[in-house]
């Protein structure tokens, strides 16, 4: 059981845009800042959305982030093919004193 | 650029120990925290330990509490987990991370699986 919830799948077609949830608490969500992550099947997480809405160096504009209260959200715009991935949301949580992470997302582009 | 190199993992049997590492290069070490987080196979992303940029301070997850340690020695640019007392849910991949509130470069990963 994680300590943040997502969505276990989610689905969408070329073009289309699709929206990922992530809901927290006041320990993590409520009072820090919330990172995304890609995975692609075999590979290392990457970083694609830190401190809720912003994207490293080479992350399209296609992907934005938002939060509010205790919860954050990953929305993918134009959806493409290579979009296909599992997401997981992350935040830093004040009373466990750790990092904390949703269950993760399955995208799909149909 | 920055990297992050882990090593040491294999197979081991329940109630053993393994020291994973994990060689960095590419930026200023001694100035950022370390992590370890796990991926048990087909399932998600469990944070594992943290350990303050100057070793001062250090935490971790219920799960490996009083088994795993985190150490780093900022001379060698390298963070270690000593793993103790391994159990069969233990097996994962095993992948050094930095940061703390954001945690941004992740490593390749080094599998560890316990097995008899």
């Amino acid at each position: 059981q994680s300590v943040l919830t997502q969505p276990p799948s989610a689905s969408g077609t070329p073009g289309q845009r699709v929206t990922i949830l992530c809901s927290g608490s006041t320990s993590n969500i409520g009072s820090n800042t919330v990172n995304w992550y890609q995975q692609l099947p075999g590979t290392a997480p990457k970083l694609l959305i830190y401190s809720n809405n912003q994207r490293p160096s080479g992350v399209p504009a296609r992907f934005s982030g938002s939060n509010s209260d205790t919860s954050a959200s990953l929305a993918i715009s134009g959806l493409q093919s290579e979009d296909e991935a599992d997401y997981y949301c992350a935040s830093w949580d004040d009373r466990l004193n750790g990092l904390v992470f949703g269950g993760g997302t399955k995208l799909t582009v149909l | 650029q920055v990297q992050l190199v882990e090593s040491g993992g294999g197979v081991v049997q329940p109630g053993r120990s393994l020291r994973l590492s994990c060689t960095t290069s590419g930026f200023t070490f001694g100035s950022y925290g370390m992590n370890w987080v796990r991926q048990a196979p087909g399932k998600g992303l469990e944070w594992v330990a943290v350990l303050w940029f100057d070793g001062s301070n250090k935490n971790y997850a219920d799960s490996v509490q009083g088994r795993f340690t985190i150490s780093r020695d900022n001379s060698k640019k390298k963070v270690y987990l000593e793993m103790n007392r391994l159990r069969v849910e233990d097996t994962a991949v095993y992948y050094c991370v930095r940061g703390y509130d954001i945690v941004d470069y992740w490593g390749q990963g080094t599998l560890v699986t316990v097995s008899s």
